[in-house]
C-alpha cells in the first residue's frame, strides 16, 4: 500500500560528522517529496523538499536525494551540529490532492 | 514567515466532554489540516478542508467532526472526548504543492 518509512528509527552522530539519513517510499506515482525536522515540544518544521524531476536539492547545511528508481529519498546533514538533534520526518505527495503521507521518523542524536 | 497558532498548547478536559481545538493562520492559504500524533504512529490525518465550509475526511474522523466558517480558521471537535483521543494534536496549513506548516500543538489529555 501507500506508505513512507524509515530504515533506521535512531541514529547517533558525532558533532562535526555528516548525517544521512534514509527514507523509503512506495508508490511510484508520489511526485512531491518533504523533509521535516520536529524538537521536543514543537511542531514539525519544514526543512527542504524536492520534487520527482529532480534527483538532488541543496539547502544551507542539508542536502535531499531523490532515487526514483529505488524509491528511496536522503537527507544529509553536513558538520552535523547539536542545535540537529531532533526526530525527522520524510513525507510524500502523490499530487491527487495535497495530502502529504508521513514517515514514522528518524531520531538523531548528536555525540560530543 | 507563515505563522499556524493553535489556541492551547496543553489541555486537561474530562470523557464525555466536547473539546474544541483552534488554530489560526495568518498566510490566506486555502488549506488546513488536523493530525494527531502518537508514539510508534506518526502523524495521522483526522480531517483537512481545502476552502470555507469545505471539509474532507482524514484517516481516522471517529470520534471528530471540524469546522472551517473562516479561511484563517480551522477548529476541530471531540463530540464526546475518550480516554483514546488523548494525544499530541497539530494543526497545518499550506498551497498546493508547497509544504504543510505546522503550529506548535495542542498536547490533550483526557481524563
Amino acid at each position: 500500500g501507500e506508505s513512507v518509512g524509515l530504515h533506521l528509527p535512531t541514529l547517533s552522530v558525532q558533532e562535526g560528522d555528516n548525517s544521512i539519513i534514509n527514507c523509503a517510499y512506495s508508490n511510484s506515482a508520489s511526485d512531491y517529496f518533504i523533509w521535516y525536522k520536529q524538537e521536543s515540544g514543537k511542531g514539525p518544521q519544514f526543512i527542504i523538499d524536492i520534487r520527482s524531476n529532480m534527483d538532488k536539492r541543496q539547502g544551507q547545511r542539508v542536502t535531499v536525494l531523490l532515487n526514483k528508481t529505488v524509491k528511496h529519498l536522503s537527507l544529509q546533514i553536513a558538520a552535523t551540529q547539536p542545535g540537529d538533534s531532533a526526530v525527522y520526518f520524510c513525507a510524500e505527495n502523490i499530487g491527487r490532492d495535497d495530502k502529504i503521507i508521513f514517515g514514522k521518523g528518524t531520531r538523531l542524536h548528536i555525540l560530543p | 514567515d507563515v505563522k499556524v497558532t493553535q489556541s492551547s498548547r496543553y489541555l486537561v478536559k474530562r470523557t464525555g466532554e466536547k473539546v474544541f481545538l483552534e488554530c489560526v493562520q495568518d498566510m490566506d492559504h486555502e488549506n488546513m489540516f488536523w493530525y494527531r500524533q502518537d508514539p510508534g504512529l506518526g502523524l495521522r490525518l483526522i480531517y483537512f478542508s481545502y476552502d470555507v465550509k469545505m471539509k474532507e475526511k482524514g484517516d481516522i474522523p471517529e470520534g471528530y467532526s471540524v469546522s472551517r466558517e473562516k479561511k484563517e480558521r480551522f477548529s476541530l471537535i471531540l463530540e464526546s472526548a475518550s480516554t483514546n483521543q488523548t494525544s499530541m494534536y497539530l494543526c497545518a496549513t499550506g498551497q498546493r504543492n508547497q509544504p504543510q506548516h505546522f503550529g506548535d500543538g495542542t498536547r490533550l489529555s483526557i481524563l
